[in-house]
């Protein structure tokens, strides 16, 4: 089946590091993004990484690809309080029924401590 | 701006009711993509057009359609309104079908059922 997971919540504290981890279950997933949420907005496109690719790093971003494990991480440099919003990992790929639909994490609410 | 354009922002009704959400994609895209957002069910995938047809079918209740008309915007149609169907509608659009380098999400449309 097709299944994202992440874990809920992450504080850190202003100038720290944060990662965010995810996990996802279908093996044929070409494309892995992680998009961002601040309150009352849409989904913003953060970066995504092609399924053959281990790391893709894009200035304080850093995203890592285990494909073996299926594990997907987001790692973001010197956090400031303006990080702070949902992030919610997805995969897309060729679906049972022939779509590339992307499917979402339940996204991890992060919280940078001043 | 994302440059997809949904209107209304905020939807108040009663239940038994019907909606109409509507979406404008980014100018060149020519999927549309429906996710509906609630706290206890996540991005949940409704429906995806491309060019004007139906591509692929997600967790759409029979009660919901949607549509693409030729200038590529998009309706999506919620009748029989339940007070479960409060959410965050979003709307979504890509170049392609396959949504390789990610969606462009709106600000979505929140719609509270009384």
């Amino acid at each position: 089946g097709e299944d994202v997971e992440q874990s809920l919540f992450l504080s850190v504290r202003e100038g720290d590091s944060s990662v965010i981890n995810c996990t996802y279950t279908d093996s044929s997933s070409t494309y892995l993004y992680w998009y961002k949420q601040e309150p009352g907005a849409g989904l913003q496109l953060l970066t995504y990484i092609f399924s053959n690719m281990d790391m893709k790093q894009d200035q304080r971003l850093t995203v890592l690809l285990n494909k073996k494990d299926k594990h997907l991480s987001l790692r973001i440099a010197d956090t400031q309080t303006g990080d702070s919003a949902i992030y919610f990992c997805a995969e897309s790929g060729v679906r049972m029924d022939s779509s590339y639909k992307l499917i979402f994490g339940s996204g991890t609410r992060l919280l940078v401590r001043p | 701006d994302s440059g997809v354009t949904q209107t209304p922002k905020h939807l108040i009704t009663a239940t038994g009711q019907r909606v109409t959400l509507r979406c404008s994609p980014r100018s060149g895209d020519l999927s549309v993509y429906w996710y509906q957002q609630s706290l206890d069910q996540g991005l949940q995938f409704l429906i995806q057009y491309y060019n004007g047809e139906e591509r692929a079918k997600g967790n759409i209740l029979e009660r919901f359609s949607a549509q693409q008309f030729p200038d590529l915007h998009s309706e999506l149609n919620l009748s029989s309104l339940e007070l479960g169907d409060s959410a965050l509608y979003f709307c979504a659009s890509s170049a392609g079908d396959r949504g390789g380098y990610g969606y462009t999400f709106g600000s979505g449309t929140r719609l509270t059922v009384v």
